[in-house]
């Protein structure tokens, strides 16, 4: 069975340009999730999306935005980019529910020029 | 404010010994809890997980074992094997499916 998917693997930017990075979830698998690991740190929550609402919000700004589809696959957009994005970008899936856990792509690791 | 935390940055552990694993956190909010194993270049891996109903759940060669009053969880892996060797995160979550991470605990398993 295919786990969660993440495209592109690598992307290199330059400061104030736009990136759309795409997750396909685990097939069933009907909440998404997206999170920022920077070097040295944990995971940080970005968005959690579940049937193409937008359920949960971190500590993000706004030009950090993401979509679902009707296939529950989801896209994450940052524009205006700054130096401080470059980080890995993961993408989690889940089963809907509480106590579901959350499966992680291999990210996409985002380089800002 | 770091509600989750793992205070140990690195840990060594012999082959074929006990490696005990740390995390603490302050929402008292929080009621599930996660460990993922993560190796470079690649995202987390899901190793087990806990709810605050719980003291203990076992998996294999891995234990997680929760203390709610402490506010303090452990992951428990015997026997150490090389393969274990990776950044262990601590996670929990309380209500909105939201995770929150601790930075990480690199485990080195000397052969």
């Amino acid at each position: 069975d295919a786990g969660v998917t993440q495209s592109p693997t690598h992307l290199i930017k330059t400061r104030g340009q736009h990136v759309t990075l795409r997750c396909s979830p685990i097939s069933g698998h009907k909440s998404v999730s997206w999170y920022q690991q920077v070097l040295g740190q944990g995971p940080q929550f970005i968005f959690q999306y579940y049937e193409k609402e937008e359920r949960g919000r971190g500590n993000f700004p706004d030009r950090f935005s993401a979509r679902q589809f009707p296939n529950y696959s989801s896209e994450l957009n940052v524009n205006a980019l700054l130096l401080g994005d470059s980080a890995l970008y993961l993408c989690a899936s889940s089963l809907v529910g509480r106590q579901e856990t959350q499966y992680f792509g291999p990210g996409t690791r985002l380089l800002v020029l | 404010d770091q509600q989750v935390k793992q205070n140990s940055p690195s840990l060594s552990v012999q082959e074929g010994r006990i490696s005990i694993l740390n995390c603490d956190y302050t929402n008292s909010m929080f009621d599930y809890f996660l460990w993922y194993k993560k190796y470079p270049a690649e995202g987390p891996t899901f190793l087990i997980s806990i709810s605050s109903i719980k003291d203990k759940n076992e998996d294999g060669r891995f234990t997680v074992f929760l203390n709610k009053s402490a506010k303090h969880l452990s992951l428990h892996i015997v026997p150490s094997q090389p393969g274990d060797s990776a950044v262990y995160f601590c996670a929990a979550e309380f209500g909105n499916e939201k995770l929150t991470f601790g930075t990480g605990t690199r485990l080195t398993i000397i052969p």
